[in-house]
């Protein structure tokens, strides 16, 4: 089993929609990471969190750390998020990635 | 800006060669870490290092080497290529001072083993 398990794995939607990207991990952590990765290849780090909730524009990251779960929220979904999502979490200075979540939006 | 990049961005080679990819961070930081990416895995690491003359294995080190002569550079090297290590290669860096461990990703390196 994957320390690190996301869900879905492919995500198609129409823009506009409301999108939730999920992520679970078996092991203790001092940090979740939401990355996400453009066709082309480049990765860029959204959000990270420890607990609680975080908020950037039409993106939500929640944690809740005693059921070792994370979401990924976008509101008003743009066919310019269609992208590789990818949860990581972190204990001392390395990361353990998850195999990501293609997310599709469709005009 | 501080930056992270990579060199070559596209390399195709043989099986046998010796390939060497570089990366190069102007973030001043300590942290520094190759992964390769490949369809149906997550990132895997493949080599860290934590400062100057540190390097250590990462779970996929078989054939790749590193060291780490200065702050600024990681470069990879594949002693002898293989087809299995056909794959998009990232370098990341972090901060360790700042007691967090977000990564900075490079924009990547395609290499193929023919």
């Amino acid at each position: 089993k994957n320390e690190v398990e996301q869900s879905p794995q492919n995500l198609t939607a129409q823009e506009g929609e409301f999108i939730t990207i999920n992520c679970s991990y078996s092991v203790g952590i001092s940090a979740l990471h939401w990355l996400q990765q453009h066709p082309g290849g480049g990765i860029v780090s959204l959000f990270m969190l420890s607990s609680g909730k975080k908020k950037h524009g039409r993106l939500i990251a929640t944690i809740n750390i005693q059921e070792k779960h994370s979401s990924l929220h976008i509101t008003a979904s743009h066919p310019r998020d269609s992208a590789v999502y990818i949860c990581a979490v972190g204990n001392t200075d390395k990361l353990i990635f998850g195999t990501g979540t293609r997310l599709q939006v469709f005009p | 800006d501080a930056e992270i990049t990579q060199s070559p961005r596209h390399k195709i080679t043989e099986t046998g060669r010796q390939v060497t990819l570089a990366c190069h961070q102007t973030w001043n930081h300590n942290n520094m870490f190759w992964y390769r990416q490949d369809l149906g895995h997550g990132l895997r690491l493949i080599h860290y290092s934590y400062g100057v003359q540190d390097t250590n294995k990462g779970e996929v080190s078989d054939g790749y080497s590193v060291s780490r002569s200065n702050t600024e550079d990681l470069p990879l090297t594949l002693e002898s290529a293989a087809s299995s290590q056909t794959s998009v290669y990232f370098c990341a860096s972090s901060d360790r001072a700042s007691g967090y461990n977000e990564q900075f990703f490079g924009p990547g390196t395609r290499l193929t083993v023919l």
